[in-house]
């Protein structure tokens, strides 16, 4: 089965850029899904496919994907952009959907 | 506009089956494509996949999880059902569905229902 990683943290100060990280084998070759979750809430797509974002999604947000590493961007960070961050791609050789272990993001 | 929003149980006792629905708007299992999926999250955990179901009735199942589930949908109802066999303590969590969105081959979860917290303790 498909593994993909990421960092169990992130932190970033206020106004700066946070990069969360999705690593897996050639991941640059499926298309990669982030997932926002505050806690006790449900969580909410900021990324799909790569880079498109949902509307309603601020422009902040934003992702890339190449190699064996997708990226999720956050620009201009607020307080409120703290949360758990998760990766999701599809197996395709399994046909199923993969998270990864999620990243929490914490505003200094 | 999408919407879900999953109902059942809050409390089941070890060994029992847990029986959760899904009940969704603003798509149709009529339309070529579309699937739901359940996913669970322990308390503190990460998200872990359980099941989709697709709109031709096509199912599958997380391997490790694959003896113990089912799921069927009720297109008339808009609802998609997940059962659990023999539940135990491990299996407290917030149980999700989620609408899945297919592009190019490969799937992706575009909206999340509010989820259930479900407890299993005698």
């Amino acid at each position: 089965s498909y593994v993909v990683t990421q960092p169990p943290s992130v932190s970033v100060a206020p106004g700066k850029t946070a990069r969360i990280t999705c690593g897996g084998n050639n991941i640059g070759l499926k298309s990669v899904h982030w997932s926002q979750q505050k806690p006790g809430q449900a969580p909410v797509v900021v990324i799909y496919y790569d880079s498109d974002r949902p509307s309603g999604i601020p422009e902040r947000f934003s992702g890339s994907n190449s190699g064996n590493t997708a990226t999720l961007t956050i620009s201009r960070v607020e307080a409120g952009d703290e949360a758990d961050y998760y990766c999701e791609v599809w197996d395709s050789s399994n046909n199923h959907p993969v998270f990864g272990g999620g990243t929490k993001l914490t505003v200094l | 506009q999408i919407t879900l929003k999953e109902s059942g149980p809050t409390l089941v006792k070890p060994t029992q089956t847990l029986t959760l629905t899904c009940t969704f708007s603003g798509f149709s299992f009529s339309t070529s494509g579309e699937g739901v999926g359940w996913i669970r999250q322990p308390p503190g955990k990460a998200l872990e996949w359980l099941a989709l179901i697709y709109w031709n009735d096509d199912k599958s199942y997380s391997p490790s999880l694959k003896t113990r589930l089912t799921v069927k949908k009720d297109s008339s109802k808009n609802q998609v059902v997940l059962t659990m066999t023999n539940m135990g303590p491990v299996d407290t969590a917030t149980y999700y569905c989620a609408h899945s969105r297919p592009r190019d081959g490969e799937r992706a979860f575009d909206m999340w229902g509010q989820g259930t917290m479900v407890t299993v303790s005698s």
